[in-house]
């Protein structure tokens, strides 16, 4: 199947600093990603949709300004976690869809995990 | 997109098939049922998906009854690596509508 890859898979940080988190398709292009974050036990919630040139579109109580996506061509697509606090320490897992399958098939990337002390 | 229902949790021996099912009773004609699984601290995986046929590849079978409200996804001869979190998720084929994932089924493979 195709690749997502993540960069980093891990990070720590103080909190009150931003942290950006890639998400690139390797093997194919992709108009379309998604954002999910995910807490301990719990599965995964959807953060945003990310389009190509165009803004993200976010989930009910997810805040756009705190949480920035930028998807500037079809093989990347950015979370920049702003002014990031201990309550946004998560798992963030980014997906994206292989336009040239027909059943519009979606692969996830391995997840960035984050840490805020 | 239609709800689905999975048991919380499950067992299977090692070498034995796993089955798990999953209840899908509002899903409409143009929904197909995905399968993925995540394991522990990793990205989902893809498994399988169906629209009305039974379909099978190197990693399981998708069994779906002839009225579509229930599923079942089959795992013939579970390993220790297959223990993860399992997530049935109905969903249009087309367009850009994200996977929506509910808490899934956690099987445990045990040796």
């Amino acid at each position: 199947g195709a690749v997502v890859s993540q960069h980093p898979s891990w990070v720590i940080c103080k909190s009150g600093t931003s942290v950006k988190i890639e998400c690139r398709s390797l093997d194919f292009q992709a108009t379309t990603m998604f954002w999910y974050r995910q807490f301990p036990k719990q599965s995964l919630m959807l953060m945003a949709t990310s389009n190509e040139g165009s803004k993200a579109t976010y989930e009910q109580g997810v805040e756009k300004d705190k949480f920035l996506i930028n998807h500037a061509s079809l093989t990347l697509s950015t979370l920049t976690v702003t002014s990031a606090h201990p309550e946004d320490s998560s798992f963030y897992i980014c997906s994206a869809r292989d336009l040239g399958l027909a059943d519009n098939e979606q692969f996830f990337g391995p997840g960035t995990r984050l840490t805020v002390l | 997109d239609a709800k689905t229902t999975q048991p919380p949790s499950m067992d299977c021996a090692e070498g034995r098939a796993a089955n798990l099912p999953c209840n899908h009773s509002t899903i409409s004609g143009n929904e197909y049922v995905y399968w993925y699984r995540q394991i522990h601290s990793q990205g989902p995986q893809y498994i399988i998906h169906g629209l009305k046929n039974n379909e099978t590849n190197e990693m399981a079978s998708l069994i779906i009854t002839e009225d579509r409200k229930s599923s079942t996804l089959i795992l013939p001869h579970a390993t220790l690596r297959d223990t993860a979190v399992y997530y049935c998720i109905v969903r249009v084929g087309s367009g850009n509508t994200p996977l929506v994932f509910g808490k899934g089924t956690r099987l445990s493979v045990i040796a």
